[in-house]
């Protein structure tokens, strides 16, 4: 069965460097998510992405995030300068239509540490 | 954005027994309801979802049921086995949106 594969599964990273998660969705999805989860905490929407560009963002999406498709098969979260309070797992999702009534494909997720 | 309340946040059930975990919703636009499982650091993983041109759907020992009047869904889970044990997430999304709001999560215990 196909999956949504993320990259890398733990970054540790200085407070105030960029960080760049790497995601490769599901090869016949139109649509693209990040989610974030703090530890023990429920997961929370960050963004979606369908024909190149952001459709939808949470308020915690703010400028210091990005994200890209550079390529026809992956899919990237950037931070620019990040915060502690960036430290969560970020999964990678991934949908044939939209969450209306389409299932969302999760990765494995990346563990994001920020010291 | 679509508010999703989910309860109870811990259940701790005898191995055999039946849990039952209920949502509720509060876009009555809403027409898609998944349910994912989460073991301890691992994704979410859909394991069943329901849409509202039905009331009840049903996968081995997992149902799902909606009523779209009260705006609430649950799941059931029956003749729990230890690996059921896990963090049991609900979710929705607000009518045509691109997101799924999640539920805050039900730590489901399956004790031996």
């Amino acid at each position: 069965e196909p999956e949504v594969t993320q990259t890398p599964s733990h970054q540790v990273t200085q407070m105030g460097q960029e960080v760049i998660l790497r995601c490769v969705p599901i090869s016949n999805h139109l649509y693209f998510y990040w989610y974030r989860q703090i530890l023990g905490q429920k997961v929370e929407f960050l963004v979606s992405f369908y024909n190149n560009e952001i459709s939808e963002k949470s308020e915690i999406f703010d400028d210091q995030f990005s994200v890209e498709r550079p390529d026809g098969s992956n899919f990237t979260l950037k931070i620019r300068s990040t915060k502690l309070e960036d430290s969560a797992m970020y999964f990678c999702a991934s949908s044939v239509g939209q969450a209306v009534s389409q299932p969302q494909h999760f990765g494995d997720g990346t563990r994001l540490s920020i010291l | 954005g679509e508010n999703v309340e989910q309860h109870p946040s811990t259940l701790s059930v005898q191995e055999g027994d039946s849990a039952v975990i209920k949502c509720t919703y509060s876009d009555s636009a809403s027409n898609y309801f998944p349910w994912y499982k989460q073991e301890l650091g691992k994704r979410p993983q859909l394991i069943i979802d329901i849409r509202s041109n039905v009331g009840e759907k049903k996968d081995q020992r997992i149902a799902v049921t909606l009523n779209k009047t009260a705006k609430h869904f649950s799941l059931h889970i029956t003749e729990t086995q230890p690996e059921d044990s896990a963090v049991y997430f609900c979710a929705a999304p607000k009518g045509d949106d691109y997101k799924l709001s999640f539920g805050a999560g039900t730590t489901v215990t399956v004790r031996a």
